[in-house]
């Protein structure tokens, strides 16, 4: 079981709005800010939000991120195909001294 | 270009060892943390060690914690996980990733394409 609770599955069709949530704790999402990986087919993860809504260089504006207390979500707004992949969130615990993910959401685009 | 490269992966008996190296190129190696993140088939993300630069400051998971060992070499940028004590959990592909230098934020903006372990007999 992860530590942070994000859906298995999420969907949508192209040029949708779509979003994926995490749920985590105090020791958390509750009192570190929150990042989100993006994992393609067969690829390495990718650095997709840091710092709750942050978006590295290169990231489209498509891309948002946001939190709220012990929760967190991505939006994925004018859905594409090539967005299909796996999405994780992640936080520091303080309370277990390390990164914690979620367990990811597999985002098929219809 | 900014890249880490994992090697040193392959099929280990249980019980053996193994020790993964990840070779960091195109920024200054020691001024940035480094992790060990790993991937079972089919499975999600898992975060496994950090080690700070100066190699003061080392975390692990539960998981892994009296088996696996992180170190660095400044000198030769190079990242180390000797992994000790393997059992079939073990088994997954193994990510080098640096953490992003922004201060009071904890993320990973450079990842490897990762090394296969297989641990079984």
């Amino acid at each position: 079981q992860s530590v942070l609770t994000q859906p298995p599955s999420a969907s949508g069709t192209p040029g949708q709005r779509v979003t994926i949530s995490c749920s985590g704790s105090s020791s958390n999402i509750g009192s570190n800010t929150v990042n989100w990986y993006q994992q393609l087919p067969g690829t390495a993860p990718k650095l997709l939000i840091y710092s709750n809504n942050q978006r590295p260089s290169g990231v489209p504006d498509r891309f948002s991120g946001s939190k709220s207390g012990t929760s967190a979500s991505l939006a994925i707004s004018g859905l594409q195909s090539e967005d299909e992949a796996d999405y994780y969130c992640a936080a520091w615990d303080d309370s277990l001294d390390g990164v914690v993910f979620g367990g990811g959401t597999r985002l098929t685009v219809l | 270009e900014v890249q880490v490269v994992e090697s040193g992966g392959g099929l280990v008996q249980p019980g053996g060892s193994l020790r993964l190296s990840c070779a960091g190129s195109g920024f200054t190696f020691s001024d940035y943390t480094m992790n060990w993140v790993r991937q079972a088939p089919g499975k999600g993300l898992e975060w496994l060690s950090y080690i700070s630069g100066s190699s003061y400051t080392i975390y692990y998971a539960d998981s892994v914690k009296g088996r696996f060992t992180i170190s660095r070499d400044n000198a030769k940028d190079s990242l180390f996980l000797q992994m000790n004590s393997l059992r079939a959990e073990d088994t997954a592909v193994y990510y080098c990733a640096r953490r992003g230098v922004v201060a009071a934020t904890f993320y990973m903006d450079v990842w490897g394409k990762g090394t296969s372990v297989t641990v079984s007999s």
